[in-house]
């Protein structure tokens, strides 16, 4: 296990259609995160859980979207009748603690692109 | 080569030559700071933290500077390689919270 995995890499859709996501973090992690990326921005936070429980959602997590966790260990990301304006990367990380250099490790991305 | 103001996108410095990437935070409440290195395609890759009880931090080639009265974070880069070309990110975490919130980014390329 050498580091957060997330599947797929790219991910094309049309506007309306579902579209899930997966993370796979470090397995010794109890701390997983969401946060979304546009081109030209830093990544913006949208949802953190401990184990299986979802402890912080942002506004930016719409009705349309849902994370899980449950077993505390991969977690999925959906999004239900996609716009044109979720497209983004979607980025997974997570930690053992917050601060001080517990590992807060991201993940590679998933691209998603809304057509 | 030093990138100045709240943002500045782009950085441009001499291989071999010292850079420093400026970061103007927004919350007084914010206890622990981060400085990510992203190349294109991959996530974001921890460089160097600080929390809000150090004014200083030192890593290998690279120091964290945080001032708090003025709200600002700097990224020294000693000897700049071209492998440190790189957008890079500072992020802020707000006490009581678990989410980071990040910084616009700089682009920083190493012209050989």
């Amino acid at each position: 296990d050498t580091g957060v995995s997330q599947n797929p890499r790219h991910k094309i859709t049309k506007r309306g259609q579902n579209v899930t996501f997966r993370c796979d973090p470090i397995s010794e992690h109890n701390r997983l995160y969401w946060y979304r990326q546009t081109l030209g921005q830093g990544p913006e936070f949208l949802t953190y859980f401990q184990n299986e429980a979802q402890l912080e959602k942002s506004r930016l997590l719409s009705d349309r979207f849902s994370a899980e966790r449950p077993k505390g260990s991969f977690s999925t990301l959906e999004i239900q009748r996609t716009e044109q304006g979720d497209s983004a990367m979607y980025l997974c990380a997570s930690s053992l603690k917050l601060a001080g250099n517990y590992g807060y490790t991201f993940g590679s991305g998933t691209r998603l692109t809304v057509v | 080569g030093e990138s100045v103001g709240l943002h500045l996108p782009t950085l441009s410095v001499q291989e071999g030559d010292n850079s420093i990437i400026n970061c103007a935070y927004s919350n007084s409440a914010s206890d622990y700071f981060i400085w990510y290195k992203q190349e294109s395609g991959k996530g974001p890759q921890f460089i160097i933290d600080i929390r809000s009880n150090m004014d200083k931090r030192q890593g290998q080639r690279v120091t964290v500077l945080l001032n708090k009265t003025v709200k600002h974070l700097s990224l020294q880069i000693a000897a700049t390689q071209p492998g440190d070309s790189a957008v890079y990110f500072c992020a802020e975490n707000i006490v009581g919270t678990q989410k980071l919130v990040f910084g616009q980014g700089t682009r920083l390329t190493i012209n050989p």
